[in-house]
């Protein structure tokens, strides 16, 4: 079946340091890929996705590449902030997972003043 | 635009108990499921559906069942509670468009807590 491997966590950064969260994937076909973020006592918010190989997706200044070579989607941001600490979660959809989100298990990320 | 309205968004059960969480969607999407979030291990997808009528099992689907009567709605069943189903569980509604784009909406999750 599918799955989504995360960096294992937590992840604590200084402010405008360098983000690298890892995702890697394990799928039959063409998933879509996704990450989520999570802030403190609320639901899931989509940051960004992906549908095909090459892709970027991006958003408040995160990015991830879909990379079908090595079935990887890492997450990145060049300047993190204080209000990005959160929890963030990689996933995947199609493959086997028709209709439904495989998730990794989330990194905690906490950024410091 | 309401999206994905989960109620309640708290609650306490004895352990025995039985209860439904409920889900609805306004987007008019095919796709429904439930996830259940534990710490350490991300959410867990315990049913699905497809469509009006349909259902599936996900990956931790003992102890829960779920019905899909109608496009909007995808109640959650709680049969016997159990400490086990400790959890915040979220569910959402999603698309898929030709080319393969998903769109996923989830709702606000209800931590449930059994005693």
């Amino acid at each position: 079946g599918d799955s989504v491997t995360q960096m294992e966590g937590p992840v604590t950064l200084s402010e405008e340091a360098f983000l690298t969260i890892n995702c890697t994937y394990t799928a039959t076909g063409y998933p879509s890929l996704f990450w989520y973020v999570q802030y403190p006592g609320e639901g899931l918010q989509l940051l960004l996705k992906a549908t095909k190989a090459d892709d970027k997706g991006s958003n408040k200044g995160f990015e991830a590449t879909y990379r079908k070579e090595t079935t990887s989607f890492h997450l990145e941001k060049g300047s993190v902030q204080v209000s990005d600490s959160a929890v963030y979660f990689c996933a995947l959809a199609g493959g086997t997972s028709y209709g439904k989100l495989t998730f990794g298990q989330g990194t905690i990320l906490t950024v410091h003043p | 635009n309401a999206g994905v309205t989960q109620t309640p968004k708290f609650q306490v059960l004895k352990t025995g108990q039985s209860m439904t969480l409920q889900c609805a969607q306004d987007m008019n999407h095919e796709y429904m499921s439930w996830y259940r979030q534990d710490p350490g291990m991300g959410l867990r997808l315990i049913h699905y559906s497809v469509g009006a009528g349909i259902t599936d099992q996900g990956e931790v689907p003992n102890g829960y069942n779920v019905s899909r009567s109608t496009t909007e709605d995808f109640p959650l069943r709680l049969l016997s509670a159990a400490p086990s189903q400790t959890s915040v569980y979220f569910c959402a509604s999603s698309y898929l468009r030709t080319g393969g784009s998903y769109g996923y909406t989830f709702g606000s999750g209800t931590r449930l807590t059994v005693v």
